[in-house]
């Protein structure tokens, strides 16, 4: 069954380094999505991308993270350097396109402490 | 501001019970809306979707319906399993342009034996 690949699933980082996770989307999905999501609270959007353009960006921290999905395929989401809030889990999703009705599939998602 | 707003924030039942979630939005234009449920540590998995002309729409033990007209979603659940136990987060599409999500927090749901 097709599914959203991340990696890693964990990753520990001392503050005021770099890290960068990496998302493959279902084969086909032209949508994906980057999300963040804090301990016992809802995913919040970062970055959606339809093919390699970002469609909206507004949440996403600019001074400090950046995505790229250069072909239009996978995506690398980048935290430079990270900051103590910055422990969540980040969530990659994909959908055929942004259309109603069009299920958005999650990876497993990748698990950011930093220390 | 686009919000969706879901209540309780925690429920705790006993298997076999029933229960019901809330989620009420302000989202506008209105697209779609979707119930996810996620494990502890795992990503959402989607069990519904609901346009504007649809009232209710079942997923086996799951039954969510729609009231586009005062904004409220519910998702009842029928003789909760252990398994049941879980976040469920109610999200809203707009459909201005991008069709961009907006997530509410979750019902933490806890199923005892």
């Amino acid at each position: 069954e097709a599914e959203v690949a991340q990696s890693p699933r964990y990753k520990i980082t001392e503050k005021s380094q770099a890290v960068a996770f990496w998302c493959d989307p279902i084969s086909g999905h032209a949508t994906l999505y980057w999300y963040r999501q804090i301990l016992g609270q809802g995913p919040e959007l970062l970055v959606q991308f339809q093919d390699e353009s970002v469609v909206d960006d507004s949440q996403l921290p600019k001074d400090r993270f950046s995505a790229e999905r250069l072909k239009g395929v996978d995506s690398t989401l980048k935290i430079q350097p990270a900051e103590l809030g910055d422990s969540a889990m980040y969530l990659c999703a994909s959908s055929l396109g942004p259309r109603q009705n069009t299920e958005a599939f999650f990876g497993q998602g990748t698990r950011l402490t930093v220390v | 501001k686009n919000q969706v707003e879901q209540s309780p924030q925690s429920l705790i039942i006993l298997e076999g019970k029933n229960c019901t979630l809330q989620c009420n939005y302000t989202v506008s234009p209105f697209s779609n809306l979707r119930w996810y449920k996620q494990d502890t540590g795992r990503g959402p998995v989607s069990l519904t979707i609901m346009t504007f002309s649809e009232n209710t729409k079942s997923n086996g033990r799951y039954t969510a319906t729609l009231d586009a007209d005062t904004k409220q979603s519910s998702l009842h659940i029928t003789a909760s399993q252990l398994s049941d136990s879980a976040s469920y987060i109610c999200v809203v599409i707009s459909s201005g342009g991008s069709y961009i999500p907006t997530f509410g927090r979750g019902t933490s749901l806890i199923v005892h034996p």
